[in-house]
């Protein structure tokens, strides 16, 4: 059965530090990955995703993706955080159209001023 | 473009009641919709599926007889938490599948609080 690990329960970086939070997955073949965040109280913003093609994808609000099929990781990447980039992260991993979704747990980012 | 929106946003009831949310995507035709639960700090667990003309498909360990699903229509399913008991307090998600796509969009919740 497919799985998604979110190493990283919760992660705080000062803000303008770059940030790295990591996705790995467990699929047999291609899947679609996904980011979505999500602020307290709020439902899930897509951030980017992935189907085929350019593995490096750029996202909204300055975030980027990078599939790397050898180390069956999705991580997500922003160069320099924001405070308001204070929120829930969960990667997500599509297969074989008509199926639902699997969820990470979750990593919760703190921006410290 | 791709909102969903949900509604209420927030609802507190009785034990013993019933309580009826709706999805509907605003700006686009969803055959699929999805409905999950979200306990705090936790990721989301989906509940059920919802195809548009049919009957919804719950995930294993969800009492379809308790959370009744419809979906009339392309752009509106709902989610009726019936007797509802303070164990249901939670909240409650829908998305919504863009057709012929695989991304799913997220309404921005239900806050469901049964006293």
């Amino acid at each position: 059965a497919q799985s998604v690990t979110q190493p990283d329960i919760h992660i705080t970086v000062s803000e303008g530090a770059s940030l790295e939070l990591r996705c790995n997955y467990s699929y047999g073949a291609t899947p679609y990955l996904f980011w979505y965040v999500q602020s307290p109280g709020q439902g899930l913003q897509l951030l980017l995703k992935y189907f085929s093609g350019d593995t490096l994808v750029q996202g909204i609000k300055g975030f980027e993706a990078e599939f790397k099929r050898s180390q069956s990781s999705f991580n997500l990447r922003k160069p320099s955080v924001h405070w308001s980039d204070a929120a829930e992260y969960f990667c997500a991993v599509g297969h074989n159209y008509g199926q639902n979704f699997v969820f990470g747990p979750g990593t919760r980012l703190s921006v410290l001023p | 473009g791709a909102v969903v929106s949900q509604h209420p946003s927030r609802v507190i009831c009785k034990s013993g009641t019933s309580v009826k949310i709706e999805c509907r995507s605003l700006d686009f035709q969803a055959t699929t919709m999805f409905w999950y639960r979200q306990f705090p700090k936790k990721s989301l667990m989906l509940m059920a599926t919802s195809n548009e003309g049919s009957k919804a498909t719950y995930e294993q360990g969800v009492e379809k007889d308790k959370f009744l699903i419809n979906h009339a229509s392309l752009t509106l399913s709902t989610l009726t938490v019936t007797s509802a008991h303070p164990e249901d307090s939670s909240f409650y998600i829908c998305s919504a599948r863009l057709t012929g796509e695989e991304t799913q969009y997220f309404g921005p919740g239900t806050r469901l609080l049964v006293l």
